[in-house]
């Protein structure tokens, strides 16, 4: 079993809609979440932190942690297309600074 | 966010030679940075992790005596990738913990090798 997993995707989703990306992570004593986003041919970015459950908000975007279910989401209102983008999870160890990533989603928004 | 850099952003080399990549952190200090090797289309996945003042950390699989890092102050980190070969092409990533408890990873542009 992975540690952190995420559907391969591709997402697509219309512009203008929410996009839902999920994750799931296996150590449950995990307390930092991570969602960075990737352009094709570019390094990640770090979009949003989220270190307690229910949910945070930043503009368009809202990160989602329930940790009795380890699970964590990350919701996009009013999709553009320049959301489109890999967009990867990552969970922080408990034991050093190293994250744990997912492979991450690819997201599609279709004008 | 804090900012870190990369350089250079891309090289081409002949195969057998060795490469060197810098990667600095410019508005704040690191005693720990991660080097990361992304193929095309697929994850990222962490070499190794550089210690200020200390040796570096290899995950399993990686060659420390191939890929050379020395974190030189707590602005900088070097990854050397020495006689390289076509198969050593690829994207590599370097990242500094920063932000509330050090919790948050920032990533540089990243380098594009390409060996012939």
């Amino acid at each position: 079993q992975k540690e952190v997993e995420q559907n391969s995707g591709p997402l697509s989703v219309p512009e203008g809609a929410i996009a839902s990306l999920n994750c799931t992570y296996s150590d449950r004593g995990s307390q930092s979440f991570f969602w960075y986003r990737q352009y094709s041919g570019k390094s990640p970015e770090l979009i949003m932190s989220i270190y307690s459950n229910g949910d945070k908000e930043d503009g368009r975007f809202t990160a989602q942690l329930n940790k009795a279910s380890q699970y964590v989401s990350l919701l996009i209102r009013d999709s553009q297309p320049s959301d489109s983008a890999t967009y990867l999870c990552a969970v922080k160890s408990r034991s050093n600074y190293q994250l744990i990533w997912g492979a991450g989603t690819k997201l599609i928004i279709k004008p | 966010g804090a900012v870190v850099s990369q350089h250079p952003s891309w090289v081409i080399c002949k195969s057998g030679t060795s490469v060197k990549i810098e990667c600095r952190s410019l508005d704040f200090q690191a005693t720990t940075m991660f080097w990361y090797r992304q193929f095309p289309k697929q994850s990222l996945m962490l070499m190794a992790t550089s210690n200020e003042g200390s040796k570096a950390t290899y995950e399993q699989g990686v060659e420390k005596d191939k890929f050379l890092i020395n974190h030189a102050s707590l602005t900088l980190s070097t990854l050397t990738v020495t006689s390289a070969h076509p198969e050593d092409s690829s994207f590599y990533i370097c990242s500094a913990p920063s932000g509330r408890n050090n919790n948050e990873q920032f990533f540089g542009p990243g380098t594009r090798l390409t060996v012939l």
